[in-house]
């Protein structure tokens, strides 16, 4: 089956500083991938899509500044949160696709900022 | 606009009966439907995908799909306390590529 890993699942920062994200699928290609945040007992929000060797498209209200994405390979893809405040704590999910299976999400990254 | 509607829940059912969860969306052109498990502080976990009317089966789990009504549901039978969790469920277009869209999910909860 089509397995995702994310990584770190849990990251501790101080306020201004950036914390990076990685997203790999690890037994199949992915040019797309997707990125989710999820406060506590909320939905899933699409933050943005990620494309391997072009540019991100952002959902509307992310800031893409902020939320830099690159997907420089056809199995990884990261998400680097820049200046992380606290109110930029949440829980961050990577998914991707691989055919003739559903969308297969990453263990997801439980970021606080302090 | 793309919509994927749930009912929040919490849908509460006695251990050893069938949970039934429903959904409905409002583009016709939707080609791939999933359900989703997702415990507490847990990403989502794929649970079964449909792609044509009818019913599928994989293990306690039925989905139902009908493209002309636009709902899609998933029983759980023999519900176990293990099965209490929120299942979302989520409609794309083919190909991976298309944005999944999502519903707010449906919180289960089975008690012994």
């Amino acid at each position: 089956g089509a397995v995702v890993s994310q990584h770190p699942s849990r990251v501790i920062c101080k306020s201004g500083t950036s914390v990076k994200i990685e997203c790999r699928s690890l037994d199949f290609q992915a040019t797309t991938m997707f990125w989710y945040r999820q406060f506590p007992k909320k939905s899933l929000m699409l933050m943005a899509t990620s494309n391997e060797g072009s540019k991100a498209t952002y959902e509307q209200g992310v800031e893409k500044d902020k939320f830099l994405i690159n997907h420089a390979s056809l199995t990884l893809s990261t998400l680097t949160v820049t200046s992380a405040h606290p109110e930029d704590s949440s829980f961050y999910i990577c998914s991707a696709r691989q055919s003739n299976y559903g969308y297969t999400f990453g263990s997801g990254t439980r970021l606080t900022v302090v | 606009q793309k919509e994927v509607e749930q009912n929040s829940g919490p849908l509460s059912v006695p251990e050893g009966a069938i949970a039934s969860l429903n959904c409905t969306y409002s583009d016709r052109g939707s080609q791939s439907f999933f359900w989703y498990r997702q415990y507490s502080g847990k990403s989502p976990e794929l649970i079964m995908s449909i792609y044509s009317n009818g019913d599928k089966e994989d293990g306690r789990f039925t989905a139902q799909l009908n493209k002309a009504s636009q709902y899609v549901s998933l029983l759980i039978r023999d519900s176990q306390p293990s099965d209490s969790a929120t299942y979302l469920c989520a409609v794309a277009l083919s190909g991976g590529s298309y944005i999944p869209t999502f519903g707010r999910g449906t919180s289960l909860i089975v008690h012994p």
